[in-house]
């Protein structure tokens, strides 16, 4: 029973490159969201989808899209990526998290 | 502005001793309050949660208090166990879209 599988588990970037972090359910949630954890900040939001083909911005939005084209899916892109994106990134379906993926931009 | 706080970035308690952690929050909109457990290089653990239309909630050693007048909500961990090490986050919602606001959680350390 995976839960929510996040790809890739860690990842360095090129500051100006772009990527997309994968994240896939396998619980047939229907709200799914994208969490940033910084140290001594907590996780703070960057976007939320409530359904496939709907999505919408959370507390800290820039530098990031979102698309939902299926329930099962919720890809987070980095468009181009600063060094003030390097950051643990975390996916949720409903209150239920992945592993994680730490993503450092140098 | 913080809605949700965790005041005490740390909290250091003997084995078998309970562990009291503590969340305030501002936004009386907030309707449902969660409890995670995140262990280093892992995500948060969903742990247990309440209502606002319960003052308390019950699971195996842990309970989870909720005061509505003062805005503060408690996890106790009776008995605490050195597995119990970890980094307590509170978390609320409110409203439709089921946003989760969190605290910046903490550090919780049971000593043998």
């Amino acid at each position: 029973n995976a839960g929510v599988t996040q790809t890739p588990k860690f990842q360095v970037l090129k500051t100006g490159q772009s990527m997309t972090l994968q994240c896939a359910q396998d619980m047939n949630h229907e709200y799914m969201s994208w969490y940033r954890q910084d140290p001594g900040m907590g996780l703070r939001l960057i976007h939320y989808s409530v359904g496939a083909g709907i999505t919408d911005q959370g507390e800290v939005p820039n530098g990031y899209n979102v698309s939902r084209s299926t329930t099962e899916d919720f890809p987070l892109r980095l468009l181009s990526a600063a060094p003030s994106q390097t950051s643990v990134y975390f996916c949720a379906a409903s209150a239920f998290f992945g592993q994680g993926t730490r993503l450092t931009v140098v | 502005d913080q809605q949700v706080k965790q005041n005490s970035p740390s909290l250091s308690v003997q084995e078998g001793r309970i562990s009291i952690l503590n969340c305030d929050y501002t936004n009386s909109m907030f309707d449902y309050f969660l409890w995670y457990k995140k262990y280093p290089a892992e995500g948060p653990t969903f742990l247990i949660s309440i209502s606002s239309i319960k003052d308390k909630n019950e699971d195996g050693r842990f309970t989870v208090f909720l005061n509505k007048s003062a805005k503060h909500l408690s996890l106790h961990i009776v008995p605490s166990q050195p597995g119990d090490s970890a980094v307590y986050f509170c978390a609320a919602s409110g409203g439709s879209q089921g946003n989760l606001i969190f605290g910046k959680g903490t550090k919780l350390s049971v000593k043998p």
